[in-house]
């Protein structure tokens, strides 16, 4: 089955120490979106690619970075996680176009210690 | 500009009971609407969504929505409980002018046997 699949499921990482979140799709999307969502909250994106094209949301912070290699890969990078980026982290795809839906990982729960 | 207002963050109702969750959107343009549920440490899974044609769209596990241009609304309707459905529910907004999506804040189905 095509698939949004997150890498790990639950993350460890202690206070300052880089992180790296992965996500890969066999769904051949041209856009991929990366969300954060802290507990009972909406999630909340973070930035997203169309093919190549980064867009970043004004309010992400920073210490959030993204690589999207090839089509079927991205990367969410935290450089220096604290207490607050405590989360769990959402990959979602979709074709591109306003009809078509979000497709979503399972998300990778990211605990800062 | 997109948004979404879902009213009430926690909805109890019985099992075999109808199940009602309120969704409101504002677009400027015409909307392209979703109703996502989340289980659980897992990502968002697409119930249902309406594009354009029939205002009455039925999804999976027994759930339909209906569009209402004139109250600006999308709830989501399922006419007898389960236990099973008991989850996160959020409604989401998108429009053909972009990949952007607009989520409410959710609200959270208790299912009381």
């Amino acid at each position: 089955d095509a698939m949004v699949i997150q890498n790990p499921r639950y993350q460890v990482t202690q206070f300052g120490k880089p992180v790296t979140l992965s996500c890969s799709q066999t769904l051949n999307h041209n856009v991929m979106y990366w969300y954060q969502q802290k507990s009972s909250q909406a999630p909340k994106l973070l930035f997203h690619y169309y093919d190549k094209d980064f867009n970043n949301e004004a309010d992400t912070p920073d210490n959030f970075q993204s690589r999207r290699p090839n089509t079927s890969f991205c990367f969410l990078d935290i450089r220096s996680p604290g207490l607050g980026d405590a989360a769990m982290y959402l990959c979602a795809t979709s074709r591109g176009v306003g009809n078509s839906p979000l497709h979503f990982g399972n998300g990778t729960r990211l605990t800062v210690t | 500009a997109q948004s979404v207002t879902q009213l009430g963050s926690h909805v109890s109702v019985s099992e075999g009971a109808l199940v009602l969750l309120r969704c409101n959107y504002s677009s400027s343009v015409p909307p392209y609407l979703f109703w996502y549920v989340q289980y659980p440490n897992q990502g968002l899974q697409l119930l249902l969504k309406y594009t354009t044609g029939a205002t009455l769209v039925k999804g999976i596990n027994g759930f339909e929505a209906e569009f209402k241009k004139s109250e600006t609304s999308f709830h989501l309707t399922k006419p007898s409980a389960h236990m099973s459905d008991a989850a996160e529910y959020f409604c989401a907004v998108s429009t053909n002018t972009g990949n952007q999506f607009y989520f409410g804040t959710g609200t959270s189905l208790t299912v009381i046997p």
